[in-house]
């Protein structure tokens, strides 16, 4: 019973390259969320996703770009790295209308930026 | 936008002391809850809250739900050492077209053995 499950866990990447991050959940959850998380400043939204094929803006949405070509999957990828987005991302899902038990993480990707 | 406020932002205590944190909001919601994150993993749901008013425990923790549906508090009883980490407040408006999870900043709770 895997959950929710995050590739890579850690990466580090020289300013201006690309990466993609991984999401898979076997929950059969409808919502996919992707978080960043930086010191003092909690949890924010970056992108999300209510269905397979759709995704929309979150609450940080610039630099990164969203797929979800499959319902398990979501991916999460940033075309020009910068330093800003050294973080810990961290994906999400939940049931449809957010589940009564709110979300399922995934236990982050640490990324560094140099 | 809505925004929770989480309080105190961490806490240093002494094993076997209680802890108390909150989060209020200016926003109503009909649904609270409590997450805890260890170091290196992602947060963990502890307590859900669905009803303004509401008590709930889960081992030594008991979480409520704010009369006025701004606020809910978590406390912590007896503390030990695998208590530390970083404790979320989330809310949202549980049946609507999408689950909008807003999260506090968290407390960072460090307890010293």
């Amino acid at each position: 019973n895997a959950g929710v499950t995050q590739t890579p866990k850690f990466r580090v990447l020289k300013t201006g390259q690309s990466m993609t991050l991984l999401c898979a959940q076997d929950m059969n959850h409808e919502y996919m969320y992707w978080y960043r998380q930086d010191p003092g400043m909690g949890l924010r939204l970056i992108h999300y996703s209510v269905g397979e094929g759709t995704t929309a803006k979150g609450e940080v949405p610039d630099g990164y770009n969203v797929s979800r070509l499959k319902k398990q999957n979501f991916l999460l990828g940033l075309e020009s790295a910068a330093p800003s987005q050294t973080s810990v991302y961290f994906c999400a899902s939940s049931g449809r209308g957010g589940d009564l038990y709110g979300y399922t993480f995934g236990s982050g990707t640490r990324l560094t930026v140099v | 936008g809505q925004q929770l406020n989480q309080s105190p932002q961490s806490m240093f205590i002494q094993e076997g002391e209680d802890v108390s944190m909150n989060c209020t909001s200016s926003s109503i919601f009909n649904t609270w809850l409590w997450y805890k994150q260890e170091p290196g993993e992602g947060p963990v749901l502890l307590i859900a809250l669905y009803k303004a008013g509401e008590l709930t425990s889960n081992g030594r923790l008991t979480a409520q739900f704010g009369i006025t549906r701004k606020d809910s508090f978590l406390n912590i009883s007896a503390s030990i050492p695998s208590d530390v980490g970083i404790y979320f407040c989330a809310a949202m408006n549980y049946g609507g077209s999408q689950g909008n999870l807003i999260f506090g900043k968290g407390t960072k709770l460090s307890v010293k053995p």
